[in-house]
């Protein structure tokens, strides 16, 4: 079973400039998240997906930050603009229910270096 | 303000000895817990859980214990081998918020 694949893998940027990340969760999963892990941290929460509703969104910086989930299966995270800040590993997960007790997989995750 | 904290960045452990890893919470609320170990170049992968009702949970190589009182939860690895160097995530959640609030980690080495 393939796990949750994100893209690109790494991504260098100047400031100012836009990015984005995509991430398509396993075959089945009706949640999605997409999290920020900053360095010596562990994630946050960015967004939550359920099919292809954003239930909880209260921590993305909606100022710069936007993200869309069509159909309900991959989803896409965007950044504009990139500030020197955002630099981080951006990581995708998904889970078959929104639970807490369902288990989150994890992508390998998006290494975003701004300049 | 660090809900979850794990205050040791790093642990070296010797192969075949048992690797201790602490997680401290703050929020009395949180009736979830769960560990995640996460190599390199790789995203987390769940390792155990704990509900609050509980104050123990094993599987295989893996207990984790917790202290409500205390709001302390300890990761046991016995006995410890080379593929468990990591770094081992903690991780909580309250009721019906689903967010996962998470230490910083802690670097576990396992030395031959």
């Amino acid at each position: 079973e393939a796990g949750v694949v994100q893209s690109p893998r790494y991504k260098i940027i100047e400031k100012k400039q836009p990015v984005a990340f995509w991430c398509n969760p396993i075959s089945g999963h009706n949640t999605l998240y997409w999290y920020r892990q900053n360095l010596g941290q562990g994630p946050e929460l960015l967004i939550r997906y359920e099919n292809e509703e954003a239930v909880d969104d209260s921590q993305l910086p909606k100022d710069r930050f936007s993200a869309e989930r069509l159909k309900g299966v991959d989803s896409t995270l965007k950044i504009q603009p990139a500030e020197l800040g955002d630099s981080a590993v951006y990581l995708c997960a998904s889970s078959f229910l929104a639970g807490p007790t369902d288990t989150q997989y994890f992508g390998p995750g998006t290494r975003l270096t701004v300049l | 303000d660090q809900q979850v904290k794990q205050n040791s960045p790093s642990l070296s452990v010797q192969e075949g000895r048992i690797s201790i890893l602490n997680c401290d919470y703050t929020n009395s609320m949180f009736d979830y817990f769960l560990w995640y170990k996460k190599y390199p170049a790789e995203g987390p992968t769940f390792l155990i859980s704990i509900s609050s009702i509980k104050d123990k949970n094993e599987d295989g190589r893996f207990t984790v214990f917790l202290n409500k009182s205390a709001k302390h939860l300890s990761l046991h690895i016995v006995p410890s081998q080379p593929g468990d160097s990591a770094v081992y995530f903690c991780a909580a959640s309250a009721g019906s918020n689903y967010q996962l609030i998470w230490g910083a980690g802690t670097k576990l080495i396992i030395k031959p």
